[in-house]
């Protein structure tokens, strides 16, 4: 099975600040790597597909970049609403076994 | 507008059954492949199942095989998730999940989730 590591488990930074997450593949899953956004209390919302592609209506400041085992998740400034967990998932599985991270909870300072 | 909406969930001793549905509407249904995920209280996401466009292919995470069955209604536009023999460890916010990208593990629209306590 492929593991997915999500890192840091947790962020406290300031509005107007740069946020980057990471997230490991245990073996090289191309570009098939999608980033989610959950707010307390709702369902996720898909932001980021195949590694850096933008989600339409998603905002600019959010983005994505990788291939094979590395990702980086990015917010170029942070906003107060962007207040969420955020998930990485890699879907290169046949059959399909697709596997998210564990999470970042992301929180203003 | 794409809409997914769960219904179903509850209270289930250890050992029971309950069946989940999600009715969707706002794309072609039968066009698309569609997912079960589901989060246990405070934790991550975990992907359970899913099911391709005609339902001939299914599959499912390890810890539900032989316990849980996924399956669709084009005619209803609906998706469906029986659970037998149920857990402590089932116990979670089920939602159901849409593919309408070119991909089966591409998750672009949720519903508002489920919740199904496993508890005596």
């Amino acid at each position: 099975d492929i593991q997915m590591t999500q890192s840091p488990s947790s962020l406290s930074a300031s509005v107007g600040d740069r946020v980057t997450i990471t997230c490991q593949a245990s073996q090289d899953i191309s570009n098939y790597l999608n980033w989610y956004q959950q707010k307390p209390g709702k369902a996720p919302k898909l932001l980021i597909y195949d590694a850096s592609n933008l989600e339409t209506g998603v905002p600019s400041r959010f983005s994505g970049s990788g291939s094979g085992t590395d990702f980086t998740f990015t917010i170029s400034s942070l906003q107060p609403e962007d207040i969420a967990t955020y998930y990485c998932q890699q879907y290169d599985n046949l059959p399909p076994l697709y596997t998210f991270g564990q999470g970042t909870k992301l929180e203003i300072k | 507008e794409v809409q997914l909406v769960e219904s179903g969930g509850g209270l289930v001793q250890p050992g029971g059954s309950l069946r989940l549905s999600c009715a969707a509407s706002g794309f072609t249904f039968s066009s698309y492949w569609m997912s079960w995920v589901r989060q246990a209280p405070g934790k991550g996401l975990e992907w359970v199942a899913n099911i391709k466009q005609d339902g001939s292919e299914k599959y499912y995470v390890d810890s539900v095989k032989g316990r849980f069955t996924i399956s669709r209604d084009n005619a209803k536009n609906s998706l469906y998730l029986q659970m037998n023999s149920l857990r402590a460890e089932d116990t979670a916010v089920y939602y159901c999940a849409s593919s309408l990208g070119a991909a089966a593990g591409l998750f672009d629209y949720w519903g508002q989730g489920t919740l199904v306590t496993v508890s005596s």
